[in-house]
């Protein structure tokens, strides 16, 4: 079946510093991709996603390209601050249109 | 906008007891999510509905657990009797259309079994 892979954390990181959380995944044909952040004590809300191959999601500074030659969705943000520190989940949609999680990266931002 | 209303927010309880827990979906959303997470085993996908029906319920752990969606606005989930291996926090989502991806989390339920 379809599924994520997701790098393990926690990553830990100066404010300022640039951040990449690696996300590959595995599924028949071409699914939307999506990151969703998790911060302390809520749910989880959508952070950016694409739909099809090379599109760049982007929102609050944070960006992730969908490259179907390697089935990689990695987020990245070029300077992190504090209040960025959360769970960071990547997804596809499957065909039965069910969202399929990875298992979570957490980042901590220190000052 | 409300977004996804969740309740209770936290639930102590003894093992054998039922759970019940509640959510209302924002207002035109057609589908709706419950999620377990736990530390051990991640985000799961409990069941979901669309329309008020239920389309997918293969990761409902067991007879225990059962949900359901008498109208558009409110949907229940429920655990009969509950064990101690329940303990977790359950999430409600709904979103626009079963297709489209993005979909709005309640701020959770966290319940303790003892």
């Amino acid at each position: 079946g379809d599924s994520v892979t997701q790098m393990e954390g926690p990553v830990t990181l100066s404010e300022e510093a640039f951040l990449t959380i690696n996300c590959t995944y595995t599924a028949t044909g071409y699914p939307s991709l999506f990151w969703y952040v998790q911060y302390p004590g809520e749910g989880l809300q959508l952070l950016l996603k694409a739909t099809k191959a090379d599109d760049k999601g982007s929102n609050k500074g944070f960006e992730a390209t969908y490259r179907k030659e390697t089935t990689s969705f990695h987020l990245e943000k070029g300077s992190v601050q504090v209040s960025d520190s959360a769970v960071y989940f990547c997804a596809l949609l499957d065909s039965s249109y069910k969202l399929i999680f990875g298992s979570g990266t957490r980042l901590l931002v220190r000052p | 906008d409300a977004g996804v209303i969740q309740s209770p927010r936290h639930e102590v309880t003894e093992m054998g007891q039922e759970v019940t827990l509640r959510c209302k979906p924002i207002s035109g959303h057609n589908s709706l999510f419950w999620y377990r997470q736990t530390m051990m085993r991640g985000l799961e996908l409990l069941i979901y509905f669309n329309n008020n029906v239920p389309i997918d319920d293969s990761g409902m752990p067991e007879d225990r657990f059962s949900a359901k969606m008498p109208n558009a606005s409110f949907s229940t989930l429920k655990i009969q009797p509950s064990e101690p291996r329940d303990s977790a926090v359950y999430f409600c989502a709904s979103s626009t259309a079963r297709g489209h991806g993005t979909q709005y989390f309640g701020p959770g339920t966290r319940l303790l079994v003892l």
